[in-house]
């Protein structure tokens, strides 16, 4: 079936740390990946998307490449904030109705 | 609105007792999805709405899950004779049709069953 595998947290990285945050999916078909945030209090909110093969997605400073040869979608980011404090989430959508498929989560806290 | 609403936020109910939640997604989209969001099992799918397809329900746990979504619009959850593994924050989203689509979510509402 299909399934993300996600880096376990928690993570802690001083204040301009570069941060990687790894991601698999499992290869059924072509599914857009994503990576999604949630700030402390807040609900859910998209980070970045790749919808096809070597496509970046890139916001906040953060980005994401699709790997179809390592099935990857490891989320990046050269120089970490104290507002990057939260729980990221890699999730696979399903060709034909989208349903997400999430990973466990990945809590980030960033130290000054 | 501007985005996904859910309502309650919160809601404690008594184990056996019946909970409706309910969302109100983005106006004009017609994809509708509830997940679930508890500690030991992480975020997981429920169920999703296409216009006026046939919903897919594979991710209803168990039959005391069920959903409506009228008109093409508003969605109710509902779970009959709530057990405590039901306590969870249930989340809604909604989408344009299509692959890749981003689905935003609502704040989400935090079941507890005593």
């Amino acid at each position: 079936g299909n399934s993300v595998t996600q880096m376990e947290g928690p993570v802690t990285l001083s204040e301009e740390a570069f941060l990687t945050i790894n991601c698999t999916y499992t290869a059924t078909g072509y599914p857009s990946l994503f990576w999604y945030v949630q700030y402390p209090g807040e609900g859910l909110q998209l980070l970045l998307k790749a919808t096809k093969a070597d496509d970046k997605g890139s916001n906040k400073g953060f980005e994401a490449t699709y790997r179809k040869e390592t099935t990857s979608f490891h989320l990046e980011k050269g120089s970490v904030q104290v507002s990057d404090s939260a729980v990221y989430f890699c999730a696979r959508g399903q060709f034909g109705n989208e349903k997400l498929t999430f990973g466990t989560g990945t809590r980030l806290t960033i130290i000054p | 609105g501007a985005g996904v609403s859910q309502s309650p936020s919160n809601k404690v109910t008594e184990k056996g007792k019946d909970v409706e939640l309910r969302c109100d997604p983005i106006s004009g989209h017609t994809a509708l999805y509830w997940y679930r969001q508890s500690l030991g099992q992480g975020l997981e799918f429920l169920i999703y709405f296409q216009g006026n397809s046939a919903p897919d329900k594979s991710g209803l746990p168990s039959d005391r899950f069920s959903a409506e979504r009228t008109g093409g619009s508003v969605s109710t959850l509902t779970i009959q004779r709530t057990q405590q593994e039901d306590s969870a924050v249930y989340l809604c989203a909604s989408s344009s049709p299509g692959a890749g689509e981003t689905q935003y979510f609502g704040p989400g509402t935090r079941l507890l069953v005593l």
